[in-house]
């Protein structure tokens, strides 16, 4: 059972438009998300993070958007950066103190 | 450099046989993650250590246990290994216990079960 879904394995965008990363997640419980980002060779980095008690998180050209009544959250990278291109993965935790991670989104920004 | 460390970095073994696998977290964190990604998995949450006590697990096998020293550097044991434990291994430290504060992840183990 697939708690946290990024239904798009892979992403393609034009150097300095915006890019759109998808997760949605099915459990009500969780109560903080997270993203990651993962070059080839390396181990995750963190990138930003949002509490369920928000709607929006903004850091520099990152912001996470949540819709809790949608069960989605969505991250926003502007401008899109050549050296943005990485898988992006999406995490949830839960009270229980269990992290949650998506399958993970492949983002190629093209020059 | 997240300053955690994995040791090895590759590791090629036999089915049936045993392997350690070691992390040391970053210098002042208390907590230490083990996450297994498998091909087209995302990560899979294995087990938790804060402090030298074990505080969540996962979908952790049976054959698999870990345990936190009091150094605080930790190893993942994984026996009786079968094909589909080949996978890359990630530990992943941070300083409080909760998993909603930024993990640093070290590059992780690439286990190939032959």
């Amino acid at each position: 059972d697939q708690q946290v879904k990024q239904n798009s394995p892979s992403l393609s965008v034009q150097e300095g438009r915006i890019s759109i990363l998808n997760c949605d997640y099915t459990n009500s419980m969780f109560d903080y998300f997270l993203w990651y980002k993962k070059y080839p060779a390396e181990g995750p980095t963190f990138l930003i993070s949002i509490s369920s008690i928000k709607d929006k998180n903004e850091d520099g050209r990152f912001t996470v958007f949540l819709n809790k009544s949608a069960k989605h959250l969505s991250l926003h990278i502007v401008p899109s950066q050549p050296g943005d291109s990485a898988v992006y993965f999406c995490a949830a935790s839960d009270p229980g103190g269990k992290l949650i991670f998506g399958q993970g989104t492949e983002l190629s920004v093209k020059p | 450099d997240s300053g955690v460390t994995q040791t090895p970095k590759h590791l090629i073994t036999a089915t049936g046989q045993r392997v350690t696998l070691r992390c040391s977290p970053r210098s002042g964190d208390l907590s230490v993650y083990w996450y297994q990604q498998s091909l087209d998995q995302g990560l899979q949450f294995l087990i938790q250590y804060y402090n030298g006590e074990e505080r969540a697990k996962g979908n952790i096998l049976e054959r698999f246990s870990a345990q936190q020293f009091p150094d605080l550097h930790s190893e993942l044991n994984l026996s009786s290994l079968e094909l589909g434990d080949s996978a890359l291994y990630f530990c992943a430290s941070s300083e409080r216990a909760s998993m909603n504060t930024e993990a640093f992840f070290g590059q992780g183990t690439r286990l190939t079960v032959v």
